[in-house]
């Protein structure tokens, strides 16, 4: 079935250091790719998302390619600040008609300044 | 910014209590998603709905019940809240009919804690 692998964490980085978050995926059909960030105490928001090979998803800094050869859609930031400090989800839409989201285990991230 | 919204964001309630945690969404999604994030942060799909009148089981077997009366409204009920019930009930609702490939917005998260 559809799966979605992100690498473990906890990150910890330095302010402005760069950044990058593993993400692969399996899926049968031509899945729609997303990352969601979940900041302390909060729901998870969608921070980008790409719909087909080669698209970049790109927000706040942060980017992500679709790899359809790779199976891979990480997640990248040249300079990152301390309120990035979070945990990140790397997503993937599953086969059409289900309407479900296949979710990673999440990456968490700490910044120091 | 999203509009979805989860009642209570907290709750420490005793055990053998029914319990009903709220999620309603402004948007006119159709589609309507219950997940439990456990400690180690991961998401597991509990309940979801495609519409008024249409409820299913997800990925997690889950002792919670769900209902779908109006397409704003997807409480989801505990009859007996035990320990074990004991986690981050997070709502979630997508647009588009027939489509597929669109962003979930989530809720706040209600965290619920049994003792």
């Amino acid at each position: 079935g559809d799966s979605v692998t992100q690498m473990e964490g906890p990150v910890t980085l330095s302010e402005e250091a760069f950044l990058t978050i593993n993400c692969t995926y399996t899926a049968t059909g031509y899945p729609s790719l997303f990352w969601y960030v979940q900041y302390p105490g909060e729901g998870l928001q969608l921070l980008l998302k790409a719909t087909k090979a080669d698209d970049k998803g790109s927000n706040k800094g942060f980017e992500a390619t679709y790899r359809k050869e790779t199976t891979s859609f990480h997640l990248e930031k040249g300079s990152v600040q301390v309120s990035d400090s979070a945990v990140y989800f790397c997503a993937l839409s599953a086969t059409p008609g289900t309407y479900k989201y296949i979710f990673g285990t999440g990456t968490r991230l700490k910044v120091l300044a | 910014e999203a509009d979805i919204y989860q009642t209570p964001r907290y709750l420490v309630i005793g055990t053998g209590k029914k319990i009903t945690l709220e999620c309603s969404q402004t948007m006119g999604h159709d589609k309507m998603y219950w997940y439990q994030q456990d400690p180690g942060m991961e998401l597991h799909l509990i309940h979801y709905s495609y519409g008024v009148n249409s409820t299913e089981k997800g990925d997690l077997s889950s002792e919670s019940t769900v209902s779908r009366i109006r397409t704003e409204h997807f409480p989801l009920t505990l009859e007996s809240a035990r320990p074990s019930h004991t986690s981050q009930y997070l709502c979630a609702s997508t647009a588009g009919t027939g489509v597929w490939n669109t962003e979930a917005f989530f809720g706040q998260g209600t965290r619920l804690t049994v003792v």
